[in-house]
């Protein structure tokens, strides 16, 4: 099976300032990874993913990082904003034909005025 | 659009109540998932349904019943439910549930409270 962990529960950081959250996976045959954005009272919301075959993508004011040696992604939040606090899930998808996702315990991001 | 809509919002209900918790896409997703997730954690996966069939049961006590009526319509059906059954119910959609990028879109949830 596949375990899913986050580094930091909690992170706080200045507006302005970049965040970087971090998330293990333990399956070496993961071959898909998402980061969804939780705020209070919504759904998860898709953020950006990335394919096992590329070590790092882009998109608006985010960046993710997988490194497969490690077993090891992040998201990286460029210029956080008031509007960036949130719970942050990693969820990785296993090689298969399930292709379920396993979501790690998440991180609650909080910007600092 | 990537809109995912469930209904009611907010559900009170006795434990010897039946009710339903509705769900909707019009993206023409193929594969439609329900979740639980308790305060400060991680969603759960409870059901999912591709092709309108019931293709994952994560071990739900009978109480939960999953309907997929249509490929736009995802039910959840409750009965004689437990406090502790009390959560966020979470429904999501995916294109095509064995295709590689296959990103889940989630609706807003529904907040359950078992009295």
């Amino acid at each position: 099976g596949e375990s899913v962990g986050l580094h930091l529960p909690t992170l706080s950081v200045q507006e302005g300032d970049n965040s970087i959250i971090n998330c293990a996976y333990s399956n070496s045959a993961s071959d898909y990874f998402i980061w969804y954005k939780q705020e209070s009272g919504k759904g998860p919301q898709f953020i950006i993913d990335i394919r096992s075959n590329m070590d790092k993508r882009q998109g608006q004011r985010v960046t993710v990082l997988l490194n497969k040696t490690v077993k090891h992604l992040s998201l990286q939040i460029a210029a956080t904003q008031p509007g960036d606090s949130a719970v942050y899930f990693c969820a990785v998808v296993s090689s298969g034909s399930a292709r379920q996702l396993t979501f790690g315990s998440g991180t609650q991001l909080t910007v600092l005025p | 659009d990537t809109e995912v809509t469930q209904t009611p919002k907010h559900l009170v209900m006795g434990m010897t109540n039946k009710k339903s918790l509705k769900c909707e896409q019009h993206m023409g997703h193929r594969a439609m998932y329900w979740y639980k997730q308790k305060a400060k954690k991680p969603p759960e996966l409870m059901f999912v349904y591709s092709y309108e069939k019931l293709s994952i049961n994560e071990s739900v006590p009978s109480r939960f019943s999953p309907e997929c009526p249509n490929s736009s319509l995802l039910n959840l059906h409750l009965h004689a439910l437990q406090p502790e059954d009390s959560a966020l119910y979470l429904c999501a959609s995916s294109q095509d549930p064995g295709v590689g990028k296959n990103i889940q879109y989630f609706g807003a949830g529904t907040r359950l409270s078992v009295l």
